[in-house]
């Protein structure tokens, strides 16, 4: 289940189950989201990414959806393997003329043997 | 996907020295990269909007003369953190843009001020 860390929530799944992410954004206007992965010491890894247009997007085993209704956004992970124990951030993108993403707090996805 | 690296990805330096990182596009030109700072078990803060030939926009709070940018070519921006401090100790990343919305990362540098 969830809980909240030090910083970080962790969501704890176990091997071969499917995970879901949630993230919160904070601009109506924003156009543009991403999911990123960051595994310790190592920089953000694109995932996947949706337009503000569409409410779903379907990748290699992940999935994204998009509620602008309630500035929500989320990751489905399909049979969650070890290797995909890291940190998960979302980011959205905010055309305010500096093209700048603004990150989520991100979640710390834990894959339980 | 495009590349973007860092160097050093690691460096140790003494309270009061400057240091410099580095980070490039290899396979694109970027005519804006980003600068981020992040601190344990925390999300990225954005320090700065890097621009080839112009000055960086810098974020609230963050000190344009404690952290020196230069993008002098499409393919390179510098970070420099003169003075640096104890409290400068962090991971910091930059991302170049590909296009409209794409960023690619680089993989970080470890700054570690004694």
């Amino acid at each position: 289940g969830e809980s909240v860390g030090l910083h970080l929530p962790t969501l704890s799944v176990q091997e071969g189950d499917n995970s879901i992410i949630n993230c919160a954004y904070s601009n109506s206007a924003s156009d543009y989201f991403i999911w990123y992965k960051q595994e310790s010491g190592k920089g953000p890894q694109f995932i996947i990414d949706i337009r503000s247009n569409m409410d779903k997007r379907q990748g290699q085993r992940v999935t994204v959806l998009l509620n602008k209704t309630v500035k929500h956004l989320s990751l489905q992970i399909a049979a969650t393997q070890p290797g995909d124990s890291a940190v998960y951030f979302c980011a959205e993108f905010w055309a305010s003329g500096t093209y700048k993403y603004i990150f989520g707090t991100g979640t710390r996805l834990k894959v339980l043997a | 996907g495009a590349v973007v690296s860092q160097h050093p990805s690691r460096v140790i330096c003494k309270s009061g020295t400057s240091v410099k990182i580095e980070c490039r596009s290899l396979d694109f030109q970027a005519t804006t990269m980003f600068w981020y700072r992040q601190f344990p078990k925390q999300s990225l803060m954005l320090m700065a909007t890097s621009n080839e030939g112009s000055k960086a926009t810098y974020e609230q709070g963050v000190e344009k003369d404690k952290f020196l940018i230069n993008h002098a070519s499409l393919t390179l921006s510098t970070l420099t953190v003169t003075s640096a401090h104890p409290e400068d100790s962090s991971f910091y990343i930059c991302s170049a843009r590909e296009g409209d919305y794409t960023q690619y990362f680089g993989p970080g540098t470890r700054l570690t001020v004694l």
